[in-house]
């Protein structure tokens, strides 16, 4: 399986961008990236995901290199209810693929 | 968007019993279904993948009889954790995915403690 690495935790400040980064140097041409984040004592929920471009959503957006071997997700303004454990994961495009998790990165929020 | 629901949310057990834990895909077709068991502070962890309508396939290390998996629909997985112990107590979630390399859907977990 084709791991990320993450650093395992990170700070901001409230209102000011977050880039939160992510390595995945063995991905795969099919490995789709995605990012989900976990609030704690619930089940993880989704960010975003792509493929070879950045993507936009109302949540956050990511940046993909060029390589695709590193990703970063970029919140915009952190917000209090931003401080989760974001997981950065590849996809891959079969049927049976299993969906293995990191350790992630563990974001506060300073107010 | 899309749903999974998991229940129940929190059960307390005691040893040796068995507990079900329920997961629906409640607008869409979830042909394949992950479970994870989650330590305090700690990554979720995949115990097995299960696709509708064959034997779900189980990491190393997960013992089968021990937590038995059954994706009978598109909708309903369920995870039974047979004759509990208190080192089975731990936070239980499953996910649906819609389609190939898309999304992952997550209940909301499950805190199962074995006293």
């Amino acid at each position: 399986d084709a791991k990320t690495t993450q650093p395992n935790s990170m700070e901001s400040n409230e209102e000011e961008p977050v880039h939160l980064p992510c390595n995945h140097s063995t991905i795969s041409g099919t490995d789709y990236i995605h990012w989900y984040r976990q609030l704690p004592s619930q089940g993880p929920e989704y960010v975003i995901h792509g493929l070879t471009s950045n993507v936009n959503n109302r949540m956050a957006s990511l940046a993909i290199a060029e390589d695709r071997k590193s990703s970063t997700l970029i919140l915009h303004r952190a917000t209090l209810r931003d401080a989760a454990v974001y997981y950065c994961i590849l996809r891959g495009y079969t049927s049976y693929d299993k969906v293995i998790f990191g350790p992630g990165t563990s974001l506060s929020v300073i107010p | 968007g899309a749903v999974v629901s998991q229940h129940p949310s929190r059960v307390i057990c005691k040893s040796g019993t068995s507990v079900k834990i329920e997961c629906r895909s409640l607008d869409f077709q979830a042909t394949t279904m992950f479970w994870y068991r989650q330590f305090p502070k700690k990554s979720l962890m995949l115990m097995a993948t299960s696709n509708e309508g064959s034997k779900a396939t189980y990491e190393q290390g997960v013992e089968k009889d021990k937590f038995l998996i059954n994706h009978a629909s598109l909708t309903l997985s369920t995870l039974t954790v047979t004759s509990a112990h208190p080192e089975d107590s731990s936070f239980y979630i499953c996910s649906a995915r819609e389609g190939r390399g898309e999304k992952l859907f997550f209940g909301s977990g499950t805190q199962l403690s074995v006293l």
